[in-house]
C-alpha cells in the first residue's frame, strides 16, 4: 500500500542553523501539507500546498518557514534559523483532492534544538 | 470560535472493557470529521470518517463513532477493548470543508489499556 514517507526521523541542530525536513507525498496525490506537533500538545496546522504553490498557511508559518516541491516527488520544509520552541514533530500529509477527504500522514520527523 | 474538543485528556480502561472517546465541535454547518489514532512513535492513521448519511460509521480495528447532530458530537466507541489498542486517539475537522481541508484537532485522548 503506499504511503507517506518523511525523512530524516530525528534531526537535532543547534539554534540558529538551517534545517530541511523531506517528505515523499503518495505519487497520485494532488494535495499536500505540513503540521507540528509539539511534546505534549495537539497537532496543529502550519501550511497547505497545491499546484505549485502555498493554498493556505497558518500564523506559524511565518518568514522563517518555506516550502517547495523541488521535483515531481519530494516536497519539503524549511526553517531558515531554528529557534528553541521549534522543537516538535513535524508531519507531512497529502490527499488525492482538497476539500474535506482523507489525509494520509507521514511518520513524522522529531526536530530537536539545542 | 469554531473548535474541536476532546474533554477527556487521558482514560485508562481494563483490556475487554468498552470504550467511548468524546468529540464536541462548534461549527454551524454540519462538518465533515475524523478521528486518527497515533500509536508511540508513529504517524497518524485514519481510524473513520463521516461525510454524511448513515450517521453510525464503522472504522479499521474494530472501532465505530455516532455522529449527533443535536449534541454536536462524534464519540469513538469500542465494544471491547485490546492492549494494543493504547495509543492516542484525535478528533479531527477538515477547515474550510470545500477548500484546502487543513485539519483542526482536538487535543488529543490518551489510552491507556489495564491487563
Amino acid at each position: 500500500e503506499p504511503e507517506v514517507t518523511q525523512t530524516p526521523s530525528h534531526q537535532v541542530t543547534q539554534m540558529g542553523q538551517e534545517v530541511i525536513l523531506r517528505c515523499v507525498p503518495i505519487s497520485n496525490h494532488l494535495y499536500f501539507y505540513w503540521y507540528r506537533q509539539i511534546l505534549g500538545q495537539k497537532v496543529e496546522f502550519l501550511v497547505s500546498f497545491y499546484n505549485n504553490e502555498i493554498s493556505e498557511k497558518s500564523e506559524i508559518f511565518d518568514d522563517q518557514f518555506s516550502v517547495e516541491r523541488p521535483d515531481g516527488s519530494n516536497f519539503t520544509l524549511k526553517i531558515r534559523s531554528t529557534k528553541l520552541e521549534d522543537s516538535a514533530m513535524y508531519f507531512c500529509a497529502s490527499t488525492p483532492r482538497g476539500g474535506s477527504y482523507e489525509q494520509y500522514f507521514g511518520p513524522g520527523t522529531r526536530l530537536t534544538v539545542t | 470560535a469554531q473548535s474541536v474538543t476532546q474533554p477527556d485528556i487521558h482514560i485508562t480502561v481494563s483490556e475487554g472493557a468498552s470504550l467511548e472517546l468524546r468529540c464536541n465541535y462548534s461549527y454551524g454547518a454540519t462538518p465533515y470529521l475524523f478521528w486518527y489514532v497515533q500509536s508511540p512513535g508513529q504517524g497518524l492513521q485514519l481510524l473513520l470518517k463521516y461525510f454524511s448519511g448513515d450517521t453510525l460509521v464503522q472504522g479499521i480495528k474494530g472501532f465505530e463513532a455516532e455522529f449527533k447532530r443535536s449534541q454536536s458530537s462524534f464519540n469513538l466507541r469500542k465494544p471491547s477493548v485490546h492492549w494494543s489498542d493504547a495509543a492516542e486517539y484525535f478528533c479531527a475537522v477538515p477547515r474550510p470543508a470545500g477548500n484546502t481541508g487543513k485539519l483542526i484537532f482536538g487535543q488529543g485522548t490518551t489510552l491507556q489499556v489495564k491487563p
